[in-house]
């Protein structure tokens, strides 16, 4: 059973850059057809796709995310990870890591998804 | 503001049904793009419902539904139980963004 689990600090301090990586089990970021991808929920606030990567390290961001997220991949260790520089206090939010996959030829969706981190932006 | 517009909030007395709309435009569900649906209880990771607009991946109860019509999609619940109390969010892709984007998200309350 495909499992995802994400980890990093749950403080950022603004400016700095918030880093967070997925550890995939029970599947592999070598998936042919799969994406990896993370998603943004503020508190009490709706869903933000972020962006995804693919086996090949090919990725995809949101627009207005683009000039700040980095997103990689590491299929040695089985996992994937996010950077995203410059924080503010609007990033505050759960980060939660997600397979993002398909049927070819149809609108991928997420599944399953990681249990998500609290990442706070304060001083 | 999202690019997919769900309604902030719907209720329903146990056993009704209840819909949920997720309106899009011609860029996103009206460009074609499929619309997957999500379930998030409180506290908890959201859960895929429906994907590919109308299929249910195994263990979700046939009570839940989707369809998709010209630029909208719609859920529906039909015999509302105490625990379809959750947060339900659409998702699609919006092609002039080239982002795959989420609904603001509709609140179901079980009266």
């Amino acid at each position: 059973q495909l499992q995802l689990r994400g980890s990093g600090p749950g403080l950022v301090k603004p400016s700095e850059t918030l880093s967070l990586t997925c550890i995939v089990s029970g599947g592999s970021v070598s998936s042919y057809d799969d994406y990896w991808g993370w998603i943004r929920q503020p508190p009490g606030k709706g869903l933000e796709w972020i962006g995804s990567i693919s086996h090949d390290g090919t990725t995809y961001y949101n627009p207005s995310l683009k000039s700040r997220v980095t997103i990689s991949v590491d299929t040695s260790t089985n996992q994937f990870s996010l950077k995203l520089t410059s924080v503010t206090a609007a990033d505050t939010a759960v980060y939660s890591c997600a397979r993002h996959t398909n049927i070819p030829g149809r609108t991928r969706w997420f599944d399953p998804w990681g249990q998500g981190t609290l990442v706070t932006v304060s001083s | 503001q999202s690019v997919l517009t769900q309604p902030p909030s719907v209720s329903g007395a146990p056993g009704q049904r209840v819909t949920i709309s997720c309106t899009g435009s011609r860029s996103s569900i009206g460009a074609g793009y499929d619309v997957n649906w999500y379930q998030q209880l409180p506290g908890t990771a959201p859960k895929l419902l429906i994907y590919y607009n109308n299929n249910r991946p195994s263990g979700v109860p046939d009570r839940f539904s989707g369809s998709k019509s010209g630029t909208s999609a719609s859920l529906a619940i039909t015999g509302l139980q105490a625990e379809d109390e959750a947060d339900y969010y659409c998702q699609s892709h919006d092609g002039s963004l080239g982002a795959w984007v989420f609904g603001g998200g509709t609140k179901v309350t079980v009266l």
